[in-house]
């Protein structure tokens, strides 16, 4: 079956340092990759999402790669803010038939300190 | 655009007692989905709904757990009698596509503690 496996947290920088969450996965198919955020008290929101392998989903500074010869999908960001704090949940869907659920890893708790 | 509504926010009951969680998706989303997050680990899928039909109910403990989507609009989800184990965060998602592979937006769910 499906699983995803991230990095464990919690993950502690200083503002404006490079920040690197690992992702890898196990898929049949071709899945669809994502990143979710998850902010105090908020419901999870969609960071980034990439479908086919090279393809590189960015957004507000954060990007990650689907490299599938090394079923992964790390999470970077170059300058980290106090406002990234937050959870981030690494996560795939499969691709065709009927059932799209978001197979998700386990959250990586980032905190950003000023 | 309103997002996914969910209430209560908060919910505290002792074990063996009923309680029922409500989702409003967001307007024209034909997917509907209810996630279980226990503290520490990522949301897992418990139904999914297409319309008022379910696509997808493998992981719901049936012996406790119901849903339903009347309409194919508002859900509930239901547990009866609660365990102790089913403290966790249950997540509403809705999904624009008949056909998947769209963007799943969430809802800020409903925090349930059992005593």
């Amino acid at each position: 079956g499906n699983s995803v496996t991230q990095m464990e947290g919690p993950v502690t920088l200083s503002e404006e340092a490079f920040l690197t969450i690992n992702c890898t996965y196990t898929a049949t198919g071709y899945p669809s990759l994502f990143w979710y955020v998850q902010y105090p008290g908020e419901g999870l929101q969609l960071l980034l999402k990439a479908t086919k392998a090279d393809d590189k989903g960015s957004n507000k500074g954060f990007e990650a790669t689907y490299r599938k010869e090394t079923t992964s999908f790390h999470l970077e960001k170059g300058s980290v803010q106090v406002s990234d704090s937050a959870v981030y949940f690494c996560a795939l869907r499969n691709s065709g038939g009927s059932n799209y659920k978001l197979t998700f890893g386990k959250g990586t708790l980032l905190t950003v300190n000023p | 655009e309103a997002g996914v509504a969910q209430s209560p926010r908060y919910k505290i009951i002792e074990k063996r007692q009923s309680v029922a969680f409500w989702c409003n998706p967001i307007s024209g989303h034909a997917t509907l989905y209810w996630y279980q997050q226990i503290l520490g680990q990522g949301p897992k899928l418990l139904i999914q709904f297409q319309n008022n039909g379910v696509v997808d109910d493998s992981q719901l403990p049936k012996d406790r757990f119901s849903a339903e989507r009347l309409k194919g609009v508002d859900s509930t989800l239901k547990i009866q009698p609660a365990k102790l184990e089913d403290s966790a965060v249950y997540l509403c998602a809705s999904e624009l596509s008949r056909t998947g592979g769209e963007t799943q937006y969430f809802g800020p769910g409903t925090r349930l503690l059992v005593l």
